[in-house]
């Protein structure tokens, strides 16, 4: 089983829908989370931190349930431009420094 | 470009040769990371220096791999005796030390793709 798993997709989705992303981590110590964006071919970047609160920046809500150990991303109003696919990311380092582990992505294609 | 570079970004190679990528990390970030991306999968930890010191390694990093930042500055990984396996695309990333005021965000470099023919 891989320590961080997500749905691969791909998600098909019109302009303008709502779609969610969930990820499931199964190592407890995990310090902190993340949402990276990869396009095709490219790097990753860093999309948003995710918290217990929850955290919302713009279209995007990401949460945390520490609990259940489950990662959530919501996109709101898709835009074209949101195609990419989404990595759940959680750090497993220490204090000294930060060892991410990715899941595998989720793909989302969105259509005009 | 103030940005992470890798060099070369594409390289293709025959099995059994040796390979070297360079990172050139952003400047005064003293944390410096190697991942490897293989299709349809998401990055893996490689390794991690600190300044000149290599902290941690993972067991992916077989014998035939070995990566150097002997300045503290830009990171060499060499891949010796190269498999078809070996076929990813190597990140590099870097950080600085939590506390100062870029916090400690990973900015990862274009890549550089591997092929192993």
């Amino acid at each position: 089983r891989k320590e961080v798993e997500q749905d691969p997709g791909p998600f098909n989705v019109p302009e303008g829908a709502t779609v969610a992303f969930n990820c499931t981590y199964s190592n407890s110590a995990s310090q902190s989370f993340f949402w990276y964006r990869q396009d095709c071919r490219k790097e990753p970047k860093l999309l948003m931190s995710v918290y217990s609160s929850g955290n919302e920046d713009g279209r995007f809500t990401a949460q945390l349930n520490r609990a259940s150990q489950y990662i959530s991303l919501l996109i709101r109003d898709s835009k074209l431009s949101d195609s990419a696919t989404y990595l759940c990311v959680v750090n497993r380092g220490n204090t000294g420094f930060q060892k991410l582990v990715f899941g595998t992505g989720t793909r989302l294609l969105v259509s005009p | 470009d103030t940005g992470v570079s890798q060099d070369p970004r594409h390289k293709i190679t025959k099995r059994g040769q040796n390979v070297t990528f360079r990172c050139d990390p952003i400047s005064e970030h003293n944390r410096l990371y190697w991942y490897r991306q293989t299709l349809g999968q998401g990055p893996e930890f490689l390794t991690y220096f600190q300044n000149e010191a290599q902290l941690e390694k993972s067991r992916l990093l077989s014998d035939r791999f070995s990566a150097e930042r002997p300045k503290g500055s830009f990171s060499t990984l060499e891949i010796q005796r190269t498999e078809q396996g070996d076929s990813a695309m190597y990140l590099c990333a870097s950080s600085i030390s939590p506390g100062r005021t870029s916090g400690n965000t990973i900015y990862f470099g274009e890549g550089s793709w591997l092929t192993v023919v």
